[in-house]
């Protein structure tokens, strides 16, 4: 089983609609938990980072951490066609970064 | 700021050459990172620095090494390629180890071992 586990998708959704991105973990030690957003064939982008269990808003992006649960959550308001990317949950303990397998997202117009 | 660099943006080895990619940063950052992706794994961490020499294994360290001699500059090196290197890498940093998490990434590497 992998420390961090997410659904590659692909998912599709129109315009406008709102998308939930979500992994699970079972390395209770992480601490801090991060959303990345991939453009192909670019480097990673950093959307969110958050520490504690909760919800933390920028934007149209929240992120939602259930550390009892192990269970991360992005979700994405009014989505736009530029929000078409692969989206990499992370989380980190001690300097040790695992990443989630990468969820890839088209948003239609 | 230039952000992170990598070079080359591809090569082509043979197995059993080596080489070094190339990675660095203009932003004064102490934490620096080298991950490879591969389909359906996602980034995997291969070595990191934590500042000028200081460096320590990620996830999967085996055929790579590093050394950190400048703030600046976080090099990879592939000792003997295999094809199982066959890769995008990416060279990342961050302010410091208290933000890890918070990482800049360079544009990658793509990497063919024949």
């Amino acid at each position: 089983q992998k420390e961090v586990e997410q659904d590659p998708g692909p998912l599709s959704v129109p315009e406008g609609a709102i998308v939930s991105l979500n992994c699970t973990y079972s390395n209770s030690a992480f601490q801090y938990f991060m959303w990345y957003r991939q453009y192909s064939r670019k480097g990673p982008e950093l959307l969110m980072y958050t520490y504690s269990s909760g919800n933390k808003e920028d934007g149209r992006f929240t992120a939602q951490v259930d550390k009892s649960s192990k269970y991360i959550s992005l979700f994405i308001r009014d989505s736009q066609p530029s929000d078409s990317a692969t989206y990499l949950c992370a989380m980190i303990d001690n300097n040790d970064m695992r990443f989630g397998a990468g969820t890839r997202l088209t948003v239609k117009p | 700021n230039a952000g992170v660099t990598q070079t080359p943006k591809f090569q082509v080895l043979k197995t059993g050459q080596s080489m070094t990619l190339q990675c660095a940063q203009d932003m004064n950052h102490e934490y620096m990172s080298w991950y490879r992706q591969d389909p359906g794994m996602g980034l995997r961490l291969i070595h990191y620095s934590v500042g000028a020499g200081i460096t320590d294994q990620g996830e999967v360290p085996n055929g790579y090494n590093v050394s950190r001699s400048t703030t600046e500059d976080f090099p990879l090196r592939l000792l003997s390629a295999a094809p199982s290197q066959t890769s995008v890498y990416f060279c990342a940093s961050s302010y410091s180890s208290d933000r890890a998490g918070e990482q800049y990434f360079g544009p990658g590497t793509r990497l063919t071992v024949t």
